[in-house]
């Protein structure tokens, strides 16, 4: 079936660049997700790419995709102490009416001081 | 705009008790979905509503149960309550099925 894997955890310094890396299974995904989770909250959309896309760039935010090979990565630029959450990749598979929506396990993101 | 709004943030059950949670998605969004957070699961689909009716369905059993109103407020229930039920549940909105908006969940604890 559908998985989406992520590493579990990851810490950077303040001001040094983070890469998060994700590998889905559905090669019919459409769209492919970055939430953020900060404790006690819901989870934030972050950016998105469709399938057709190499990558994405908003702001501090980078998005790789490489379809071949099924991977997907989130890069934040200067990262600072407020992007310590969790991150979540998430792929949209399914036709028009059936969409499903598969989350990886999340990364921890520690920015260090 | 006012965000998706989730009701109540907070709270505790006893195993075998019922409960409803509550979703108001943002204006104008039809969909409504739900999901489990737990540590041990991660993020798990529940099911989506849409017009008031369930378009899409998880795998969970028959005690998780859910409706959309007209006005696309949807609520969430749960017969039965087991100790795994605890978790965080999340309802999600969207206007079209490129972007989920999510509120900010209800905790649910199960003694």
């Amino acid at each position: 079936g559908e998985d989406v894997e992520q590493s579990l955890f990851l810490s950077v310094r303040e001001g040094d660049s983070s890469v998060i890396n994700c590998t889905y299974t559905d090669s019919s995904s459409t769209y492919l997700y970055w939430y953020k989770q900060e404790p006690g909250a819901g989870l934030q959309l972050l950016t998105y790419i469709f399938s057709n896309m190499d990558m994405k760039q908003d702001q501090r935010l980078t998005v790789l995709l490489n379809k071949k090979d099924k991977h997907l990565s989130l890069r934040i630029a200067d990262t600072q102490t407020g992007d310590s959450a969790i991150y979540f990749c998430a792929e949209r598979g399914g036709s028009s009416g059936t969409y499903k929506y598969i989350f990886g396990t999340g990364t921890r993101l520690k920015v260090l001081a | 705009k006012a965000g998706v709004t989730q009701t109540p943030r907070y709270l505790i059950k006893t195993r075998g008790q019922q409960v409803t949670l509550s979703c108001s998605p943002i204006s104008g969004h039809r969909s409504v979905s739900w999901y489990q957070q737990t540590p041990g699961q991660g993020l798990q689909f529940l099911f989506e509503y849409f017009s008031e009716t369930q378009r899409n369905k998880g795998n969970f059993p028959g005690r998780f149960s859910g409706r959309q109103f007209s006005n696309s407020r949807s609520e969430m229930n749960v017969s039965t309550l087991e100790l795994g039920d605890s978790a965080l549940y999340l309802c999600a909105s969207s206007l079209d099925a490129n972007e989920q908006f999510f509120g900010p969940g209800t905790r649910l604890t199960v003694l």
